[in-house]
């Protein structure tokens, strides 16, 4: 069965810090994989999507890393600020098949806050 | 804004209303979603419509009743539900479904809760 296990389930960082969320699959065959970023009361808007041929992506302060041979990807925040907080959702896409939907596993999400 | 919008943002229903929840992108798209958000559990995919045919129905109750008039409007009504119902919904559209690389847009959601 595809699964998208996300770690850790929520993070507290200081305003300023670094921080890395954890992102492994079993999702295969693989197409790509997505990080969204959703805020509290929000849909989830796009931060990065990598290919397989893909092994780092970058959107401003936030770095994604894949390694398609382990399964796992991983989201970096830099320098984090109060807007960072947020919940943080790791999709994995398979290659159509055939059916009507877009084979799309979603992880649980990591919330994370920033504090002051 | 994402260019997807979503109606009512917060409602509160008891299980023996009927309403209407309603989505409405300006992006052009010709796929739109239905999405239902519960806590600590991933996003749950109900429908998908595809230049207006419906194309998925992910075992969801018939207590859920989808609707896709256009390629910008999508409704989902609501009838008869649990309490368990009480979720986000969540509306998506994307440039076309089942596509590999498909990017989907989604909306701000409507928190629901059922008493």
């Amino acid at each position: 069965k595809n699964q998208v296990e996300q770690s850790p389930q929520s993070l507290i960082i200081l305003e300023g810090k670094n921080c890395t969320l954890q992102c492994n699959y079993t999702v295969s065959p693989f197409s790509n994989l997505r990080w969204y970023k959703q805020d509290t009361g929000r849909g989830p808007v796009s931060l990065t999507i990598m290919t397989f041929s893909e092994n780092t992506k970058s959107n401003g302060r936030y770095t994604a890393t894949l390694d398609a041979d382990t399964k796992q990807s991983s989201l970096h925040i830099t320098a984090s600020q109060l807007s960072d907080s947020a919940s943080y959702i790791c999709v994995v896409s398979a290659p159509y098949s055939g059916g009507g939907a877009d084979g799309l596993t979603f992880g649980k999400g990591t919330h994370l806050i920033i504090q002051p | 804004e994402t260019g997807v919008t979503q109606t009512p943002r917060h409602l509160v229903m008891g299980m023996t209303n009927k309403k209407s929840l309603k989505c409405e992108q300006h992006l052009g798209h010709n796929a739109m979603y239905w999405y239902k958000q519960s806590a600590k559990k991933p996003l749950e995919l109900m429908f998908v419509y595809n230049f207006k045919e419906q194309t998925e129905n992910n075992s969801v109750p018939s207590r859920f009743s989808p609707e896709c008039p256009n390629s910008s409007h999508l409704f989902l009504h609501l009838h008869t539900l649990q309490p368990e119902d009480s979720a986000l919904y969540l509306c998506a559209s994307s440039q076309a479904a089942g596509t590999t690389y498909n990017e989907q847009f989604f909306g701000p959601g409507t928190r629901l809760t059922v008493l």
